[in-house]
Parts: C-alpha cells; structure tokens; sequence
C-alpha cells in the first residue's frame, strides 16, 4: 500500500513565525503535490515537484515555499505565517504519468494565531 | 482561465441511486477524475476518464463527455457508508501533469 505520512495532525503558530509542513511518501513516486483545503473552496495547488530539486508554482503559491532535496521528502515552508494561512494542508504524491491518481496524506491542520 | 461547477450538497435514501455531475472549462484538459473524501479524512481516487464514455467499478461509475465539457460520477445501491465529498479533478498537461480540483458535492445518505 501506497502510504504518505505528514509530519503533524494538528499544529498551532504565532503570526511571523517560519513554519516547515514535511511529507514523506514511500512507494518511489517522482511527482509530489502540495495543497490547501479550505470550505467552499475545494482542493487548491500551492506547489508540486515533478523531481528531486525541481519545484513548480501550483495556483496559489504566494506565501510558501518548498523543497525537495530527496525524492520520498517535500516540505512546504511559510516563511512569515498568517492568519490567512490557517487551514488543512494536504501533501499528495503520484507517478509521472499518473498524476490523474494522487495518494493524498492525512493532512495537517495549521492554525496561525 | 479554469473553472469546474458541481453541485455544492445532494441528498439520497440508502439503496438508491445518484448522479453527481461535474463541467469544467480550461485549457489543456486531460481526462477528469473523481475523488471522496470522508470528514476528517483524506481524499482518495475513485475513477478516472480519459475518453468519452462510461467507467465502471463496482457500485460506482464515471461518465465523460469531451465534447460538452461534462462528466458525471454515478452511485449506486447507497449506503451510509457512502456519505463523502465528492470531488471532481480536471487533468491538464501544460508542460507539466496536475490536477485541477473542483469544490467538492457533499453527499448526504440517509436510512
């Protein structure tokens, strides 16, 4: 079974601190996603990484960074978080060329006070 | 620019049948995909479409249709079990594979 693990359920920050999410997927995939999920709003794409070191902006990246130094590993970063970013982060991981079949993670819910 | 519509909530009885439908307008589509999530739970793949046409797996089915921009998932035989979100996903290919999600059709089963 395919399985991605998420470093923490539940997390509580200040507003300006710098926050790491890290995700570790266990079954070789090259491509890793990460979203937030927001009511009303669905699923939205921060980044995604296609590769060890590559990265590319997803539809709402503004705020966040990430990084990919091992294929099994990508962190999503808020260098300075805000309220605005509290919400249920999702890490996902899929194959090259099965990106239509994401394996999500548990998801950590973050909220920024 | 992209958009998908579903339905925001659809209700049903146990043993019924629904069809949660899904259209979608962008650039550089793919295929559709449908996910369910369970309160507190993470999304997980139901089915997915390349080609015009019906899907089946077991209870569920999914439906596309290229040249109207439309797909829907169909449920049958529901159980409680069956109570989710249902989300459908467009997949682009501009360069690089993603997933474009809708926001979500809360289904509601009832006894």
């Amino acid at each position: 079974d395919v399985k991605v693990t998420q470093s923490s359920r539940y997390l509580v920050k200040r507003t300006g601190e710098k926050v790491f999410l890290e995700c570790v997927q266990d079954m070789d995939h090259e491509n890793m996603f990460w979203y937030r999920q927001d009511p009303g709003l669905g699923l939205r794409l921060i980044y995604f990484s296609y590769d060890v070191k590559m990265k590319e902006k997803g539809d709402i990246p503004e705020g966040y960074s990430v990084s990919r130094e091992k294929k099994e590993r990508f962190s999503l970063i808020l260098e300075s978080a805000s309220t605005n970013q509290t919400s249920m982060y999702l890490c996902a991981s899929s194959y090259t060329q099965g990106a239509y079949e994401q394996y999500f993670g548990p998801g950590t819910r973050l909220t920024v006070t | 620019g992209q958009s998908l519509e579903q339905p925001s909530e659809v209700t049903a009885v146990e043993g019924a049948i629904v069809q949660i439908n899904c259209t979608y307008q962008t650039s550089g589509f793919y295929g559709l995909s449908w996910y369910q999530q369970h309160d507190g739970g993470a999304p997980t793949f139901l089915s997915y479409n390349a080609l015009d046409g019906l899907e089946e797996t077991g209870r569920f089915s999914s439906f596309l249709s290229r040249s109207d921009s439309y797909g829907y998932l169909l449920l049958q035989e529901l159980q409680m079990k069956d109570s989710a979100s249902y989300f459908c996903a467009v997949r682009k290919n501009t360069g690089f594979q993603k997933l474009v999600f809708g926001t979500g059709t809360r289904l509601l089963v009832s006894p």
